[in-house]
């Protein structure tokens, strides 16, 4: 089945820095890719919606020069959190979309990435 | 709009016992359900999904969940609990595959 690649699982950076995180299809092309985070004991949260060679759609409230994603091809999106602070500490978890059209089926989650800020 | 009602934030039971996890969903368009299982610190996996067709599903681990439109419901369900099945389970809608709405997410004990 469909696979996708998360990496890295886990990251500890210090407050200022900026995080890259890697999110790639194995053994698909990935037309949409979704970046969620997810805050302890709570469900996860749409962050924005990234199309290969285009600009990412972000929700309401998530600041776009904050977290920059890049989904430079069909297999690879990149969500990077710049200086990092302590609030940013989170799980982040990116899905990939195999396909285009109504499926509703051909969604595929990576194994997420713990980010703790120091 | 869409969004997803999961009641009970922790469900407990005995091994053996019967699993149900209840999900209830708003939808102004036919909805395509989902749950996913979550192990600590780890992605999602896909259990099961409705998208058209039979209103019973199967799914992976001996799980089923029915769709009922009448009760906007997508309950999940497993005759026999097993100690693996703890985990926080995940109902989710979507429109026709497009954006997930999540629920707030079930977290399952299974006591031995």
């Amino acid at each position: 089945g469909a696979v996708v690649s998360q990496h890295p699982s886990r990251v500890i950076c210090k407050s200022g820095t900026s995080v890259k995180i890697e999110c790639r299809s194995l053994d698909f092309q990935a037309t949409t890719m979704f970046w969620y985070r997810q805050f302890p004991k709570q469900s996860l949260m749409l962050m924005a919606t990234s199309n290969e060679g285009s600009k990412a759609t972000y929700e309401q409230g998530v600041e776009k020069d904050k977290f920059l994603i890049n989904h430079a091809s069909l297999t690879l999106s990149t969500l990077t959190v710049t200086s990092a602070h302590p609030e940013d500490s989170s799980f982040y978890i990116c899905s990939a979309r195999e396909g285009t059209g109504p499926s509703g089926a051909g969604y595929t989650f990576g194994s997420g990435t713990r980010l703790t800020v120091v | 709009a869409q969004s997803v009602t999961q009641l009970g934030s922790h469900v407990s039971v005995s091994e053996g016992a019967l699993v149900l996890l209840r999900c209830n969903y708003s939808s102004s368009v036919p909805p395509y359900l989902f749950w996913y299982v979550q192990y600590p610190n780890q992605g999602l996996q896909l259990l099961l999904k409705y998208t058209t067709g039979a209103t019973l599903v199967k799914g992976i681990n001996g799980f089923e969940a029915e769709f009922k439109k009448s009760e906007t419901s997508f309950h999940l369900t497993k005759p026999s609990a097993h100690m693996s099945d703890a985990a926080e389970y995940f109902c989710a809608v979507s429109s026709a595959g497009n954006q997930f709405y999540f629920g707030t997410g079930t977290s399952l004990t299974v006591i031995p």
